[in-house]
């Protein structure tokens, strides 16, 4: 079936580390790619998306990579602030259930 | 413009009480979804809406659960009677209509303890 397996957390850096989440999927066809993120208290939020194969999303600073090769999907940032702090969340979308699937999520802690 | 509302926020109930779950998806916004979220999980989906018609609701434990979008726009979920095991996030959220390239909107969530 369709699922979504990303990196446990929690992960903890120091404020300007390189940042990455992994995340690797299991899917029938060509499923759209996501990154999701959940700050304290708030409601998921979509952070960046690729719908085909090789088509890279970013926003914010991190960016992701829709792997074909590899079934991954990786979540990177190149220096995390302390507001990157949260919860994200790599998910699939398969169209013939017009489904999202979601990993398990990964918590992110900056520190100063 | 607003964004999804829920509630309420939190509800703590005994085993054995019903209690319902409110949301108000954003203005114009076709679909809606109520997924569950258990602890150190991500969301899974309970029940699709387009419009007023429940397009999903394969995941819906129906013999205790139930929803309603009454005139395509707000949308009421309800457990009847709740279980120690439904302690849970629940979620809602909308999008325009429901494909890849339509972006969910999610609530903040009603955390749900059932003691």
């Amino acid at each position: 079936g369709n699922s979504v397996t990303q990196m446990e957390g929690p992960v903890t850096l120091s404020e300007e580390a390189f940042l990455t989440i992994n995340c690797t999927y299991t899917a029938t066809g060509y499923p759209s790619l996501f990154w999701y993120v959940q700050y304290p208290g708030e409601g998921l939020q979509l952070l960046l998306k690729a719908t085909k194969a090789d088509d890279k999303g970013s926003n914010k600073g991190f960016e992701a990579t829709y792997r074909k090769e590899t079934t991954s999907f990786h979540l990177e940032k190149g220096s995390v602030q302390v507001s990157d702090s949260a919860v994200y969340f790599c998910a699939l979308f398969y169209s013939s259930a017009s489904k999202i699937i979601f990993g398990s999520g990964t918590r992110l802690s900056i520190r100063p | 413009e607003a964004g999804v509302v829920q509630s309420p926020r939190y509800k703590i109930i005994e085993k054995k009480q019903p209690v319902a779950f409110w949301c108000n998806p954003i203005s114009g916004h076709n679909t809606l979804y109520w997924y569950l979220q258990n602890l150190g999980q991500g969301p899974e989906l309970l029940i699709r809406y387009e419009n007023e018609e429940a397009v999903d609701d394969s995941q819906l434990p129906k013999d205790r659960f139930s929803a309603e979008r009454l005139k395509g726009v707000d949308s009421t979920l309800k457990i009847q009677p709740a279980e120690l095991g439904d302690s849970a996030v629940y979620l809602c959220a909308s999008s325009l209509e429901d494909g890849p390239s339509d972006e969910q909107f999610f609530g903040p969530g009603t955390r749900l303890t059932v003691l």
